[in-house]
């Protein structure tokens, strides 16, 4: 069975500091990894997906992700927050699949303080 | 592209009472469907997995005669809330599967039983 695990329920931060959201994943098979991020009573938006290819992957609002088969990683950064990105993020696996049931971290709020 | 709208975004009902609640994909065809709910500061919950002209499959622990799923067409599925209780009270996010194995979610309805 796949899992996800994000350790870190909170993230403070300063603004325009770096910051890194760990995700680790446990799963038997090759799996598609996504970070999504969730702003208060709103729906999921997709920051960045790792289907194939390269393990840097850029996404939007400056956020990018690096997968590591060996560690089953895929952490997230950015190298200068903004208050703007203080939200909730869930990392996410699938196997893909006719189902493609998206399996879900806990979450990790990155709180952005000026 | 690839908007998934639901309405209403609130609703409270008495007790007793059914709420239904409708997700669409408003620029691309859905096969398959999502349900979740997401309890405050925690992560999403699959619900069921919806696909188009066939039953939908419920996740363990979910009872299908409580939360009736209908997936009529490639661009809309329906979730009811049948006899709600308070304890049904949460945040339920729908989100439709296009071609690639992404998920795009709505915005989510949060649902109020008195």
């Amino acid at each position: 069975a796949q899992s996800v695990t994000q350790l870190d329920s909170q993230v403070p931060v300063f603004e325009e500091a770096p910051v890194e959201l760990r995700c680790n994943y446990s799963s038997s098979v090759s799996v598609y990894l996504f970070w999504y991020v969730q702003y208060p009573n709103q729906g999921l938006q997709l920051l960045l997906k790792y289907l194939s290819g390269s393990t840097l992957v850029k996404g939007i609002n400056g956020f990018e992700a690096e997968f590591n088969k060996s560690q089953t990683s895929f952490h997230l950064r950015k190298p200068s927050v903004h208050i703007s990105d203080t939200a909730e993020y869930f990392c996410a696996v699938t196997q893909g699949g006719a189902t493609n049931k998206l399996i879900f971290g806990t979450g990790t709020l990155l709180a952005v303080q000026p | 592209g690839a908007v998934v709208s639901q309405h209403p975004s609130r609703v409270i009902c008495k007790s007793g009472t059914s709420v239904k609640i409708e997700c669409r994909s408003l620029d691309f065809q859905a096969t398959t469907m999502f349900w979740y709910r997401q309890f405050p500061k925690q992560s999403l919950m699959l619900m069921a997995t919806s696909n188009e002209g066939s039953k939908a499959t419920y996740e363990q622990g979910v009872e299908k005669d409580k939360f009736l799923i209908n997936h009529a067409s490639l661009t809309l599925s329906t979730l009811t809330v049948t006899s709600a209780h308070p304890e049904d009270s949460s945040f339920y996010i729908c989100s439709a599967r296009g071609r690639s194995y992404e998920q795009y979610f709505g915005p989510g309805t949060r649902l109020t039983v008195t």
